[in-house]
């Protein structure tokens, strides 16, 4: 079976780093683009940025480049999305999707997402 | 970069009606990169439609979509309860993806 699990739900302070993970099984994980996507609460789907596991290519949205950093180890299968300095607005729930490999290029497995907490 | 706004906002309607959905494209976008997800509370989004009218598999034919240019549409033929859902449209293009603000679909 092909999933995406992600990691466990974080509660962090303004400030502090955070790194969430993304880890793919059931097929091979460095042939797939990673996407990551923001759910702030009570909010749609906001895309951020997306990774090419076989070679580390990614590219960002222009709303969260220079805010967070996409990367992922193919020798582990994971994707992580880390931030350096956490704010609160950037208190939501984070997806991340595995990209289809046709030319349809649409997300056609997703994991159950992170839910992060900033709060001081 | 394009923006997608779909409309209505909010739909309500009954089990049994006829929903349609619209997603307007900012400029003309290719229909092949053209989808819809269904998401419900609690859940992650599920793909419904790719290419703007092919079912993802599994998804039952009651979903139907459509358009091209700047204009497509998800249609519901028959609503069934479980169909009660957030529905948000995406495009791809230039290696960026775009999702429209989404639809909530309620019980009326």
């Amino acid at each position: 079976e092909v999933q995406l699990v992600q990691s466990g739900a974080e509660v962090k302070k303004p400030g502090e780093s955070l790194k969430i993970s993304c880890k793919g099984s059931g097929y091979k994980f460095s042939s797939y683009w990673i996407a990551w996507v923001r759910q702030m609460p009570g909010k749609g789907l906001e895309w951020m940025g997306i990774i090419y596991p076989g070679d580390s290519d990614s590219r960002y949205s222009p709303s969260f480049q220079g805010q967070v950093t996409i990367s992922a180890d193919k020798s582990t299968n994971t994707a992580y999305l880390q931030w350096s300095s956490l704010k609160a607005s950037d208190t939501g729930l984070y997806y991340c999707a595995r990209r289809t490999d046709t030319l349809f290029s649409y997300m056609d497995v997703w994991g159950k997402g992170t839910t992060v907490t900033v709060s001081s | 970069e394009i923006v997608l706004t779909q409309s209505p906002g909010t739909l309500s309607l009954s089990p049994g009606e006829r929903a349609t959905l619209s997603c307007r494209a900012s400029q003309s976008v290719s229909s092949s990169y053209l989808a819809w997800y269904q998401q419900k509370p609690g859940q992650a989004p599920r793909l419904l439609i790719y290419g703007a009218s092919s079912r993802a598999t599994g998804i039952p034919d009651r979903f139907s979509g459509s358009g091209s240019g700047t204009d497509f549409t998800l249609t519901i033929s028959r609503l069934e309860p479980e169909d009660f859902a957030v529905y948000y449209c995406q495009h791809y293009g230039s290696s960026l993806y775009t999702f429209g603000q989404g639809t909530k679909l309620e019980i009326k």
